[in-house]
Formats: C-alpha cells, structure tokens, sequence
C-alpha cells in the first residue's frame, strides 16, 4: 500500500512555456499532498502543500502565482510551472500520507524530472 | 533558523561491514523522525521512523537511535550491500501540518 506516482517522469520544455506535472495516490485517498522541488545534490525543500478542495498553503519565497496547484479530487494533485525559465530546471517531487498511517508518515512519488532549455 | 544537518556529506563502507549514518537536528520540539533512502533519478523511499518517546528502533537490517539530550539521530545499517548505495535523509516534524523538514543528505557508496 501506499503507493504514490507522478507523470511524467521527465520533460523538457522551452523558456516561456508551461508544464503541468501530476501526482496520484494510487491505492488510497489523501486530502493532503505535498509538493518538494530538489536541485541536484541538494535535498528537498517544501515548495507547498495542496489540500482537496481549498488553496494550497505555499512555503515562503514560492510564488504561488508561478507554481500553480490544484487538489481537485482525493487522488489527484497538479502542479503546473507557469512561464517556465532555465532557473526552474530541477527535480519536482510529491508526497502523501495514507489515511491508515497513524505516524502520518509521507510516502514519496517517484519524481519528474524537469529541462527548460 | 531551525535546520536539520548531517555531520558527513559521504560515507564509504565495505560490503558486509554496518555502516552508520549520523544526523543533528536543532528544533527541540521536533517530535517524529524518519530515515528516507533516495536512490539516483527516483524518489525517496521511507525506511525508518521513530517518535520522541522511544531512543531506539529496530527493522529488518536496520537500527534508529534518537538521543534527544544533544539532538542526535542515527541510522545503522548492518551487513551493508551494493543495493545500500544511496542518499539517506534525515527528516523532522514536529507533526503541525506534518511538514517535514529534511536533512542535507549523505551519499553511502558500499565497495565490493
């Protein structure tokens, strides 16, 4: 259980372009998803977290008008990057906690790789 | 402000031999801490957990000890194998909101 995936795992887009990125649970159903962004040999820094059926709650120094989230549905997250630039390039990862997992512990996607050239 | 860290960036062992990983973290009211494993190019993967009423938690090959007196998590790793190579993570919450926040990471390179 608890099994998390985002799609797609790699894009590469140009400067000035917008990418959405999605995160499922596929086994079970989350009100709560959280969104991480990761440079290469960095570790990963809370970008937001998007709730179901209300606005996310963005971390400060994330523009939330740039990074666009929507928790439309218990299994579903999206996070789009508006006018995307060079200095966007980096590893996209979310998250979610199982409703069964009384530590609240976060199960991880796999990752989206993005390039904008 | 408020920071997790790791004391080394790299750690490397021989196959066979426990490898231990060591991470200090600063916010006294952190209450829940997990060990993550990030393989290259894929997401982090959970290992291990431990809330701050327990000093020591054992898995399969693997061991959490928590000394909340100098705010010290470690992760052993015994009988370390090729598979083991990665980036470990510490990561806090004080379990508001369940906001995690993670350490610098340290690369674990196992030699055959």
């Amino acid at each position: 259980g608890a099994v998390v995936s985002q799609h797609p795992s790699r894009v590469i887009c140009k400067s000035g372009t917008s990418v959405k990125i999605e995160c499922r649970s596929l086994d079970f159903q989350a009100t709560t998803m959280f969104w991480y962004r990761q440079f290469p040999k960095q570790s990963l820094m809370l970008m937001a977290t998007s709730n179901e059926g209300s606005k996310a709650t963005y971390e400060q120094g994330v523009e939330k008008d740039k990074f666009l989230i929507n928790h439309a549905s218990l299994t579903l997250s999206t996070l789009t990057v508006t006018s995307a630039h060079p200095e966007d390039s980096s590893f996209y990862i979310c998250s979610a906690t199982p409703p069964w997992d009384i530590q609240e512990t976060q199960y991880f996607g796999p990752g989206t790789r993005l390039l904008v050239l | 402000g408020e920071s997790v860290g790791l004391h080394l960036p790299t750690l490397s062992v021989q196959e066979g031999d426990n490898s231990i990983i060591n991470c200090a973290y600063s916010n006294s009211a952190s209450d829940y801490f997990i060990w993550y494993k990030q393989e290259s190019g894929k997401g982090p993967q959970f290992i291990i957990d431990i809330r701050s009423n327990m000093d020591k938690r054992q898995g399969q090959r693997v061991t959490v000890l928590l000394n909340k007196t100098v705010k010290h998590l470690s992760l052993q790793i015994a009988a370390t194998q090729p598979g083991d190579s990665a980036v470990y993570f510490c990561a806090e919450t004080t379990g508001a909101n369940s906001k995690l926040t993670f350490g610098k990471g340290i690369t674990l390179s196992v030699r055959p």
